[in-house]
């Protein structure tokens, strides 16, 4: 039930921009995005709650078409800051109590 | 989030021993959630809890791990005789109500759990 994220790692140079994808098998109710830096806790980013929606966070944005069963993290003219390991959330239609985590994506930054 | 309150930070036990890791959630919350996440992996669903609850224990080891939320008190996962597999950051999370529609759950700053 694991969503799966693509790509595993990216290394970008500041200022470039990064898209970050994330694809289930099963039907889904809702996408949650996560940050995580190394020992540290995920920090929520955002949350896209309906089929097509989009929403953005400073200047890391997402979409979730629902059709597809798959969201995207948008990630432009990135930070230092980004660095870290991103994972979508997933709630699924027949499990709504609950949501999985993504195999994650580990974005790094450098100058 | 630092609402979310997990203790202690840092667990050392020998294979054998029990550990006992404990969250508190945000004030407010009555929907906790615990994953487990090993070295350079992502975070794995263990089981979720309502106040004296359990709602979905389906990512939970059927042998030696159990949890509770009482209806005072933290949230407590324990696992019993310890090996070195068990290893690993545990996370737990709350949020205000059932499982992420609509709101984001708020994560603790986990405990690492080392067994030797």
């Amino acid at each position: 039930q694991q969503p799966v994220q693509s790509p595993q790692a990216v290394i970008l140079r500041e200022g470039e921009d990064a898209v970050i994808n994330c694809s289930s098998s099963k039907a889904l109710y809702s996408v949650h995005w996560y940050r995580q830096k190394h020992g540290e806790a995920p920090v929520f980013l955002m949350i896209l709650l309906k089929g097509g929606e989009q929403k953005g966070h400073e200047k890391i944005s997402a979409s979730f078409n629902e059709k597809k069963q798959q969201s995207s993290l948008y990630l432009t003219a990135s930070q230092l800051s980004y660095s870290g390991t991103y994972f979508c959330g997933t709630v699924f239609w027949d499990t709504g109590n609950q949501f999985y985590f993504g195999t994650g994506t580990s974005l790094t930054v450098i100058p | 989030n630092a609402g979310v309150m997990q203790n202690p930070r840092h667990l050392v036990r020998r294979r054998g021993q029990e550990a006992r890791l404990r969250c508190s959630p945000m004030k407010g919350h009555s929907h906790v959630y615990w994953y487990r996440q090993l070295p350079e992996e992502g975070l794995k669903f263990m089981v979720y809890l309502q106040k004296e609850n359990i709602i979905d224990e389906s990512g939970m080891p059927k042998e030696r791990f159990s949890a509770e939320f009482p209806k005072e008190g933290p949230s407590i996962l324990r696992i019993q005789q310890v090996v070195r597999g068990d290893s690993a950051a545990y996370f737990c999370a709350s949020s205000p109500k059932s499982g992420g529609l609509n709101t984001e759950a708020f994560f603790g700053q986990g405990t690492r759990l080392t067994v030797v």
